[in-house]
Protein backbone atom coordinates (compact mmCIF):
# COMPACT_ATOMS: atom_id res chain seq x y z
CA UNK A 1 0.00 0.00 0.00
CA UNK A 2 1.32 3.40 -0.43
CA UNK A 3 3.27 4.79 2.33
CA UNK A 4 3.77 8.24 1.41
CA UNK A 5 1.43 11.42 0.65
CA UNK A 6 2.75 14.80 -1.21
CA UNK A 7 1.57 18.04 -0.41
CA UNK A 8 0.74 20.30 -2.05
CA UNK A 9 -0.51 17.82 -5.06
CA UNK A 10 0.43 20.71 -7.53
CA UNK A 11 2.14 23.69 -6.97
CA UNK A 12 2.16 26.75 -9.79
CA UNK A 13 5.20 29.37 -8.77
CA UNK A 14 7.46 31.86 -10.72
CA UNK A 15 10.81 31.52 -11.54
CA UNK A 16 13.25 32.49 -8.88
CA UNK A 17 11.00 31.57 -5.93
CA UNK A 18 10.96 28.88 -4.21
CA UNK A 19 9.12 25.98 -3.79
CA UNK A 20 8.48 23.72 -0.94
CA UNK A 21 6.54 20.19 -1.29
CA UNK A 22 5.83 18.16 1.90
CA UNK A 23 5.80 14.45 2.26
CA UNK A 24 4.65 12.43 5.43
CA UNK A 25 4.38 8.53 5.44
CA UNK A 26 3.35 5.83 7.64
CA UNK A 27 5.99 3.32 8.73
CA UNK A 28 9.38 4.01 10.82
CA UNK A 29 11.83 3.88 7.85
CA UNK A 30 15.29 3.34 6.52
CA UNK A 31 15.71 6.63 4.67
CA UNK A 32 13.61 8.83 2.64
CA UNK A 33 14.20 9.64 -0.86
CA UNK A 34 13.56 12.38 -3.10
CA UNK A 35 12.90 11.87 -7.16
CA UNK A 36 11.72 13.95 -9.96
CA UNK A 37 10.18 12.69 -12.96
CA UNK A 38 9.46 15.07 -16.38
CA UNK A 39 6.14 14.33 -18.17
CA UNK A 40 6.51 10.92 -19.40
CA UNK A 41 9.93 10.05 -18.70
CA UNK A 42 11.58 8.24 -16.40
CA UNK A 43 12.78 8.61 -12.32
CA UNK A 44 15.90 11.24 -11.64
CA UNK A 45 16.94 10.83 -8.06
CA UNK A 46 18.09 14.09 -6.24
CA UNK A 47 18.41 13.22 -2.60
CA UNK A 48 18.70 10.70 0.08
CA UNK A 49 18.35 10.99 3.63
CA UNK A 50 18.50 8.42 6.36
CA UNK A 51 16.49 8.05 9.21
CA UNK A 52 19.12 9.29 12.07
CA UNK A 53 19.48 12.50 9.83
CA UNK A 54 17.24 15.68 9.98
CA UNK A 55 18.92 17.98 7.11
CA UNK A 56 20.70 17.43 3.95
CA UNK A 57 21.69 19.48 1.41
CA UNK A 58 22.54 19.47 -2.34
CA UNK A 59 22.89 22.30 -4.79
CA UNK A 60 19.49 24.22 -4.65
CA UNK A 61 18.04 21.51 -2.71
CA UNK A 62 16.96 21.14 0.99
CA UNK A 63 15.81 17.99 2.68
CA UNK A 64 14.71 17.83 6.19
CA UNK A 65 13.27 14.84 7.82
CA UNK A 66 11.39 15.18 10.92
CA UNK A 67 11.21 11.33 12.06
CA UNK A 68 8.88 12.01 15.25
CA UNK A 69 5.89 13.50 12.89
CA UNK A 70 7.21 11.30 10.03
CA UNK A 71 7.61 14.05 7.27
CA UNK A 72 9.92 15.29 5.45
CA UNK A 73 10.06 18.53 3.46
CA UNK A 74 12.16 19.43 -0.43
CA UNK A 75 12.94 23.14 -0.55
CA UNK A 76 14.16 24.16 -4.10
CA UNK A 77 15.57 27.62 -4.12
CA UNK A 78 16.03 30.39 -6.64
CA UNK A 79 13.66 28.12 -9.14
CA UNK A 80 13.69 27.78 -12.92
CA UNK A 81 11.73 26.93 -15.12
CA UNK A 82 13.76 23.73 -16.13
CA UNK A 83 12.55 22.69 -12.75
CA UNK A 84 8.92 21.97 -13.82
CA UNK A 85 8.59 18.04 -13.06
CA UNK A 86 6.74 16.08 -10.77
CA UNK A 87 8.14 15.75 -7.22
CA UNK A 88 8.21 11.87 -5.79
CA UNK A 89 9.32 10.99 -2.32
CA UNK A 90 9.62 7.64 -1.59
CA UNK A 91 10.32 5.85 1.25
CA UNK A 92 12.63 2.94 2.22
CA UNK A 93 11.38 0.22 4.71
CA UNK A 94 11.23 -3.23 5.93
CA UNK A 95 8.09 -5.00 5.09
CA UNK A 96 8.16 -8.23 6.23
CA UNK A 97 10.89 -10.26 8.08
CA UNK A 98 14.90 -9.63 8.34
CA UNK A 99 16.34 -7.73 5.18
CA UNK A 100 12.92 -7.30 3.46
CA UNK A 101 13.08 -4.01 2.34
CA UNK A 102 10.80 -2.01 0.07
CA UNK A 103 10.76 1.57 -2.02
CA UNK A 104 7.34 2.95 -1.72
CA UNK A 105 6.39 5.96 -3.50
CA UNK A 106 3.88 9.04 -2.42
CA UNK A 107 1.85 10.65 -4.92
CA UNK A 108 3.23 13.27 -5.82
CA UNK A 109 3.57 16.68 -6.47
CA UNK A 110 2.87 18.63 -9.78
CA UNK A 111 5.53 21.46 -10.01
CA UNK A 112 4.98 23.95 -12.83
CA UNK A 113 7.49 26.99 -12.85
CA UNK A 114 6.70 29.63 -14.73
CA UNK A 115 9.44 31.96 -16.63
CA UNK B 1 25.39 6.02 -10.53
CA UNK B 2 24.86 3.04 -11.74
CA UNK B 3 22.95 2.49 -15.35
CA UNK B 4 19.53 0.77 -16.37
CA UNK B 5 18.18 -0.04 -19.09
CA UNK B 6 14.88 -0.77 -20.24
CA UNK B 7 13.98 -2.16 -24.25
CA UNK B 8 11.81 -1.13 -26.14
CA UNK B 9 10.94 2.33 -24.61
CA UNK B 10 7.24 2.26 -26.06
CA UNK B 11 5.39 -0.24 -28.06
CA UNK B 12 1.89 -0.08 -29.25
CA UNK B 13 0.31 -3.51 -29.57
CA UNK B 14 -3.19 -4.96 -30.50
CA UNK B 15 -5.24 -6.61 -27.61
CA UNK B 16 -4.91 -9.90 -26.87
CA UNK B 17 -1.45 -10.21 -27.99
CA UNK B 18 1.62 -10.63 -25.67
CA UNK B 19 4.31 -8.07 -24.79
CA UNK B 20 8.11 -8.25 -23.19
CA UNK B 21 9.85 -5.54 -21.72
CA UNK B 22 13.40 -6.18 -20.87
CA UNK B 23 15.44 -4.95 -18.18
CA UNK B 24 19.01 -5.21 -17.60
CA UNK B 25 21.46 -3.43 -15.30
CA UNK B 26 24.46 -2.51 -17.24
CA UNK B 27 27.19 -2.00 -15.19
CA UNK B 28 26.06 -4.10 -11.97
CA UNK B 29 24.98 -7.39 -11.08
CA UNK B 30 21.28 -7.18 -10.15
CA UNK B 31 20.31 -9.06 -7.59
CA UNK B 32 17.18 -7.86 -6.99
CA UNK B 33 15.49 -5.70 -9.26
CA UNK B 34 11.50 -4.40 -9.41
CA UNK B 35 8.82 -3.79 -11.20
CA UNK B 36 6.94 -0.86 -10.47
CA UNK B 37 3.60 0.64 -13.13
CA UNK B 38 2.58 4.08 -13.30
CA UNK B 39 -0.19 5.23 -14.81
CA UNK B 40 -1.31 8.74 -16.11
CA UNK B 41 -0.81 11.41 -14.12
CA UNK B 42 0.01 9.15 -10.49
CA UNK B 43 2.22 7.80 -8.53
CA UNK B 44 4.63 4.10 -8.70
CA UNK B 45 3.27 1.31 -7.68
CA UNK B 46 5.21 -2.08 -7.05
CA UNK B 47 4.37 -4.82 -9.02
CA UNK B 48 6.48 -7.09 -8.03
CA UNK B 49 10.27 -7.90 -6.62
CA UNK B 50 12.65 -10.87 -8.03
CA UNK B 51 16.00 -12.47 -6.78
CA UNK B 52 17.71 -13.80 -9.49
CA UNK B 53 17.31 -17.47 -10.39
CA UNK B 54 14.08 -17.72 -7.80
CA UNK B 55 10.22 -16.82 -8.63
CA UNK B 56 9.09 -13.23 -8.10
CA UNK B 57 7.20 -11.85 -5.07
CA UNK B 58 4.08 -10.31 -6.08
CA UNK B 59 2.06 -7.41 -4.68
CA UNK B 60 -1.33 -7.73 -3.62
CA UNK B 61 -3.60 -7.41 -6.37
CA UNK B 62 -1.02 -8.05 -9.14
CA UNK B 63 -1.92 -10.94 -11.13
CA UNK B 64 1.51 -13.18 -11.73
CA UNK B 65 -0.29 -15.26 -14.45
CA UNK B 66 -0.87 -11.71 -16.50
CA UNK B 67 2.05 -10.35 -15.36
CA UNK B 68 5.09 -13.36 -15.61
CA UNK B 69 8.08 -11.81 -14.33
CA UNK B 70 11.61 -13.97 -15.02
CA UNK B 71 15.29 -13.21 -13.48
CA UNK B 72 16.96 -15.66 -14.72
CA UNK B 73 20.32 -13.89 -14.75
CA UNK B 74 22.50 -11.31 -12.24
CA UNK B 75 21.49 -8.42 -15.13
CA UNK B 76 18.70 -9.32 -17.24
CA UNK B 77 15.03 -8.80 -16.08
CA UNK B 78 12.02 -9.73 -18.10
CA UNK B 79 8.44 -8.50 -17.48
CA UNK B 80 5.47 -10.34 -20.30
CA UNK B 81 2.58 -8.91 -19.95
CA UNK B 82 0.40 -12.06 -21.62
CA UNK B 83 -3.26 -10.95 -23.42
CA UNK B 84 -2.64 -7.45 -23.32
CA UNK B 85 -5.66 -5.45 -22.85
CA UNK B 86 -6.24 -1.71 -23.05
CA UNK B 87 -6.71 -1.25 -19.14
CA UNK B 88 -2.96 -2.41 -19.33
CA UNK B 89 -1.85 0.83 -21.00
CA UNK B 90 0.67 1.98 -18.81
CA UNK B 91 4.30 3.12 -17.83
CA UNK B 92 6.34 0.22 -16.72
CA UNK B 93 9.58 1.05 -14.77
CA UNK B 94 11.92 -1.45 -13.93
CA UNK B 95 14.62 -1.13 -10.91
CA UNK B 96 17.66 -2.95 -10.26
CA UNK B 97 19.61 -3.27 -6.45
CA UNK B 98 23.07 -4.89 -6.52
CA UNK B 99 24.46 -7.45 -3.73
CA UNK B 100 26.56 -4.07 -2.39
CA UNK B 101 24.17 -1.92 -2.38
CA UNK B 102 25.13 -1.14 1.24
CA UNK B 103 23.22 0.30 4.35
CA UNK B 104 21.18 2.74 2.00
CA UNK B 105 19.99 -0.28 -0.52
CA UNK B 106 20.10 2.09 -3.38
CA UNK B 107 17.69 1.08 -6.51
CA UNK B 108 18.54 2.48 -9.79
CA UNK B 109 15.45 3.00 -11.88
CA UNK B 110 14.92 2.31 -15.49
CA UNK B 111 13.61 5.05 -18.14
CA UNK B 112 10.64 3.03 -18.53
CA UNK B 113 8.70 1.85 -20.86
CA UNK B 114 5.42 2.97 -22.41
CA UNK B 115 2.73 0.39 -23.42
CA UNK B 116 0.05 0.94 -25.23
CA UNK B 117 -2.75 -1.55 -26.12
CA UNK B 118 -5.25 -0.77 -28.62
Amino acid sequence: SQQGEEDPQALSIQEGENATMNCSYKTSINNLQWYRQNSGRGLVHLILIRSNEREKHSGRLRVTLDTSKKSSSLLITASRAADTASYFCATYYAYSGAGSYQLTFGKGTKLSVIP
Amino acid sequence: GAVVSQHPSRVICKSGTSVKIECRSLDFQATTMFWYRQFPKQSLMLMATSNEGSKATYEQGVEKDKFLINHASLTLSTLTVTSAHPEDSSFYICSARGPLAGADNEQFFGPGTRLTVL
